[in-house]
C-alpha cells in the first residue's frame, strides 16, 4: 500500500526556521504535495515537488528527494500565523486517480512569541 | 473567482439517520472529490467525480454514496449514520481531467455530528 510518515508535532519561535519532514511508501509516484491547514479551516496547496531538488515559493520551500522517498517542508521567518497543521500528501496514480491524494497524518506546527 | 462551497456547515444527526452534502466547486473545475477528516485517521479520500462519472472510490462501506451534476455540483450521502461517521467532509476541486501539480482547491467542509 501507500503510507506517509511525518511528525505529529512541531514547536518553534517567532523568527526561526522550521523542517517538517515526510517518509513516504508508494508503488507508483507521481509528486509530493504539501498542504496547510489553519484551526477550522480549508486545507490549501502549498507546493509540488516532481523532480528531486529544492522549490521555493517565499518562506516556504520544499524538498524531494526521490531516491530517499523522502521531502521537506522548509518554512523561514515564522510567524504566529503559521501556526497550523501541516500535510504531505501523493497522488495514488495506480487507479488512475490523479485527483486522489493520500495525506499524511500531519504535523502540528505550534509558533510561539 | 469564488472558491469551494460546501452546504451545510455543520449539522447534528442520530444514528440510523441519513444526511446529505453539497459542494460547489470552483467555476470551470470539472473534477470533484471528497474526504472524510477525522483526528485519528486524518484526511482519508472517500471519491472523485469527474463530468458525472465517478472514477475512484475509497475504502468505505457502500453507505457512503455520491453523484455529480451537469454543472459539476456534487452531493455526497451517507445512510444508515453511525457514531464513527461524525468528521469534517471536505469537497475538493481541481482542473481538469489530470491535475500536474495535484493542487486541489478544499471547501471549508460540513461537520457532521453523530448522536
Amino acid at each position: 500500500g501507500q503510507s506517509l510518515e511525518q511528525p505529529s508535532e512541531v514547536t518553534a519561535v517567532e523568527g526561526a526556521i522550521v523542517q517538517i519532514n515526510c517518509t513516504y511508501q508508494t508503488s507508483g509516484f507521481y509528486g509530493l504535495s504539501w498542504y496547510q491547514q489553519h484551526d477550522g479551516g480549508a486545507p490549501t496547496f502549498l507546493s509540488y515537488n516532481a523532480l528531486d531538488g529544492l522549490e521555493e515559493t517565499g518562506r516556504f520551500s520544499s524538498f524531494l528527494s526521490r531516491s530517499d522517498s523522502y521531502g521537506y517542508l522548509l518554512l523561514q521567518e515564522l510567524q504566529m500565523k503559521d501556526s497550523a497543521s501541516y500535510f504531505c500528501a501523493v497522488r495514488d496514480v495506480r487507479s488512475g486517480g490523479y485527483n486522489k491524494l493520500i495525506f499524511g497524518a500531519g504535523t502540528r506546527l505550534a509558533v510561539h512569541p | 473567482k469564488a472558491g469551494v462551497t460546501q452546504t451545510p456547515r455543520y449539522l447534528i444527526k442520530t444514528r440510523g439517520q441519513q444526511v446529505t452534502l453539497s459542494c460547489s466547486p470552483i467555476s470551470g473545475h470539472r473534477s470533484v472529490s471528497w474526504y472524510q477528516q477525522t483526528p485519528g485517521q486524518g484526511l482519508q479520500f472517500l471519491f472523485e467525480y469527474f463530468s458525472e462519472t465517478q472514477r475512484n472510490k475509497g475504502n468505505f462501506p457502500g453507505r457512503f454514496s455520491g453523484r455529480q451534476f451537469s454543472n459539476s455540483r456534487s452531493e455526497m450521502n451517507v445512510s444508515t449514520l453511525e457514531l464513527g461517521d461524525s468528521a469534517l467532509y471536505l469537497c475538493a476541486s481541481s482542473t481538469g481531467a489530470t491535475s500536474n501539480t495535484g493542487e486541489l482547491f478544499f471547501g471549508e467542509g460540513s461537520r457532521l455530528t453523530v448522536l
